[in-house]
């Protein structure tokens, strides 16, 4: 069964500075991956997404995410934060079987709150 | 602009009444998820339909819960009776196989029960 872990609940960075989030799956079969973003009072909105094409993927708001096989890991990354960026994150794998059928069930890891200083 | 609609948005109720939590997933998604959050255990996923059949149900109480789908624009969440400690809030996602499976979440229903 697949299964991922974020390092850290909680990161704190300065307005500007480099935002990375921490995000380590674990599949037998080559996974998709996810990551959303939930701010206050909402749902949880799609960043990005890998399908298994290009392994740098970009998303919205000038996000990124990397995956890298070798290390199973998908980490999230932005090269300067802004004050609006403020939110939880989560990252999340797509359940699939022995034969790669993917019946479209995620599996999401426990959330990174991120907090933005002026 | 295509979204999940949930309804109630709030539900304010007592322990012992039943619950009823109401999702329109997006038109044309075949799989409907819904979720429970909560501050102690995260996001839990209660059970999921595709083609309006459930697929799984195991992270739901069953003797409290039930899911349904009654036609593919409707799908619906209960509880009873309610529990103080279901106090959360409820979401709906819905997706298709296609695009690798991405889920839509709609904006959720925070559900207080006292």
């Amino acid at each position: 069964a697949q299964s991922v872990t974020q390092l850290g609940s909680h990161v704190s960075v300065s307005e500007g500075a480099l935002v990375l989030l921490r995000c380590n799956y674990s599949s037998s079969v080559p996974p998709y991956l996810f990551w959303y973003v939930q701010y206050p009072n909402q749902g949880l909105q799609l960043l990005l997404k890998y399908t298994s094409a290009a392994t740098l993927v970009k998303g919205i708001n000038g996000f990124e995410a990397e995956f890298k096989k070798s290390e199973t890991s998908f980490h999230l990354t932005k090269p300067s934060a802004h004050m609006s960026d403020a939110a939880e994150y989560f990252c999340a794998v797509n359940e699939r079987d022995a034969g790669g059928t993917s019946y479209g069930k995620l599996t999401f890891g426990q959330g990174t709150i991120l907090t933005v200083h002026p | 602009d295509a979204r999940v609609t949930q309804t109630p948005r709030h539900k304010v109720t007592e322990m012992g009444q039943e619950v009823t939590m109401r999702c329109q997933p997006i038109l044309g998604h075949n799989t409907v998820f819904w979720y429970r959050q909560t501050m102690m255990q995260g996001l839990e996923l209660l059970a999921y339909f595709r083609n309006r059949a459930p697929l799984d149900d195991s992270g739901m109480p069953k003797d409290r819960f039930s899911a349904e789908m009654p036609d593919a624009t409707l799908a619906t969440l209960k509880i009873q009776p309610s529990e103080p400690r279901d106090s959360a809030v409820y979401f709906c996602a819905s997706g298709t196989a296609l695009g690798g499976n991405i889920q839509y979440f709609g904006a959720g229903t925070r559900l207080s029960v006292l």
